[in-house]
């Protein structure tokens, strides 16, 4: 069965660094998704990703995916306090299935002022 | 739209009781899931179904049962509870064929004692 392994586990950066969280497969993704999650809330779409190679950025978040389709990457710039929270990738085991994503043992952020 | 909405927020359980967790939505999505997420750990997939009438096993379905008679509502049912389902429970729902984005509800705190 396919694996997520998300790295670092926690992360506490001063505001204003940049930071980067990985996300690493054990099989070939075929759909990478990034999600938030705040302390005690349910999960935030953040972004979604498909081809080899493929970079998306949603304000001063960045996620790309390797072009062997096996890791990928969230990078923050220039750190905020909103940015605080869990940030767990989720995999989708076969392509365009969207039934039973797999997910990653998130990542804890925290921005220290 | 309310989105995903789950009830109840929070419940304390004694153990060999049973409950159910409801989840509504109003935004006509076929796929619904029900996961859990355990202290510091990722999301688990209990059940999910991709439109009314259809369900299927996930992960980690012992325990558990589920229904999907409406497109709206999505219950989870625990019978005979025990301490190992305590965990957090968090509805989700995709509309399958479009941007490929899930739904998450606020979830629901669940404690068996």
């Amino acid at each position: 069965s396919q694996e997520l392994e998300q790295s670092p586990q926690s992360l506490i950066v001063q505001e204003g660094k940049n930071l980067t969280i990985n996300c690493t497969s054990s099989k070939t993704l075929y759909g990478l998704y990034w999600y938030k999650q705040k302390y005690g809330e349910g999960l935030i779409f953040l972004m979604m990703l498909q081809k080899g190679g493929e970079e998306k950025s949603h304000e001063k978040i960045t996620a790309k995916l390797d072009e062997k389709k096996q890791q990928s990457s969230l990078h923050i710039t220039a750190s905020q306090p909103s940015h605080a929270g869990i940030y767990l990738c989720g995999a989708d085991p076969g392509y365009s299935s969207a039934s039973k994503i797999i997910f990653g043992s998130g990542t804890r952020l925290s921005i220290r002022p | 739209n309310a989105g995903v909405t789950q009830t109840p927020k929070f419940r304390i359980l004694k153990i060999g009781q049973s409950m159910t967790l409801q989840c509504t939505q109003d935004m006509n999505h076929n796929y619904m899931y029900w996961y859990r997420q355990d202290p510091g750990m990722g999301l688990k997939l209990i059940y999910y179904s991709v439109g009314a009438g259809i369900t299927d096993k996930g992960e980690v379905p012992n325990g558990y049962n589920v229904s999907r008679s409406t497109t709206e509502d999505f219950p989870l049912r625990l019978e005979l509870a025990a301490p190992s389902q305590t965990s957090v429970y968090f509805c989700a729902t995709w509309l399958a064929g479009t941007y490929n984005e899930q739904f998450f509800g606020p979830g629901t705190r669940l404690t068996v004692l």
